[in-house]
């Protein structure tokens, strides 16, 4: 499978500021998502991250709060804006169409945010 | 709208069997995912069922019926390492996974 990392881990952030959170695949990939997960929840999809164009956001997402970045195969960026304490989660990078396996996903290891 | 129902927490034996249910209702079929996820960890992939039948690999097994929306991952000779959460996912038509809340797994000795 593809190795996925993020950066950073997790942080604690103040209210009103923003983070941004970078994902990097050791190789191309055709796909790259954001997830959010809640304590003891399943995944939300925030959007699609299109490289070379405007991510595509799930109902309930804005670029203006998560704006995204794709400017390759291998890299992407999702910054949360203006946090709040309802921000704090973890937040996964996955991946699908690497050169092993087109249908399934791999994630990354996750950044765990806590907002106070 | 789409949905996916697995039960939300399961107690089992080490040693024993288990098997952990998921029923979708999507607007297409484009496959049927597994995956574990160990508390704060990312979630891993475990198998992947897009015909009737059932999948082999290892202690694990996963079973997809389309006309029954129905599908099951059979874990046997259950190791403590497997506590974890089992998420399935199914793809729609639009290619878009869909996730279930994931089923928490607890081994007892």
């Amino acid at each position: 499978s593809a190795v996925i990392s993020q950066k950073p881990s997790r942080d604690i952030c103040q209210r009103g500021t923003s983070l941004t959170i970078q994902c990097q695949v050791d190789s191309q990939v055709t796909m790259m998502f954001w997830y959010r997960q809640q304590p003891g929840q399943s995944l939300t999809l925030i959007a699609t991250a299109n490289q070379g164009s405007e991510a595509t956001y799930e109902s309930g997402f804005v670029i203006d709060k998560f704006p995204i970045s794709r400017p390759n195969l291998t890299f992407s960026t999702l910054t949360v804006s203006n946090m709040s304490p309802e921000d704090s989660s973890i937040y996964l990078c996955s991946v699908e169409g690497t050169e092993i396996s087109y249908n399934e996903q791999f994630f990354g290891p996750g950044t765990r945010l806590t907002v106070l | 709208g789409q949905n996916i129902d697995q039960p939300t927490e399961m107690t089992a034996t080490e040693g024993a069997i288990v098997q952990i249910n998921c029923t979708y209702q999507t607007s297409g079929f484009n496959g049927l995912f597994w995956y574990q996820q160990h508390a704060g960890e990312a979630p891993t992939f475990l198998s992947y069922n897009v015909l009737d039948g059932l999948e082999e690999k290892g202690r694990f097994s996963s079973f997809l019926s389309r006309s029954k929306g129905y599908s099951y991952l059979l874990l046997k000779e259950l190791q403590m390492k497997d506590s974890a959460s089992y998420l399935c996912a199914v793809r729609d038509s639009n290619y878009q996974l869909i996730w279930g809340a994931g089923t928490k797994l607890i081994i007892k000795p």
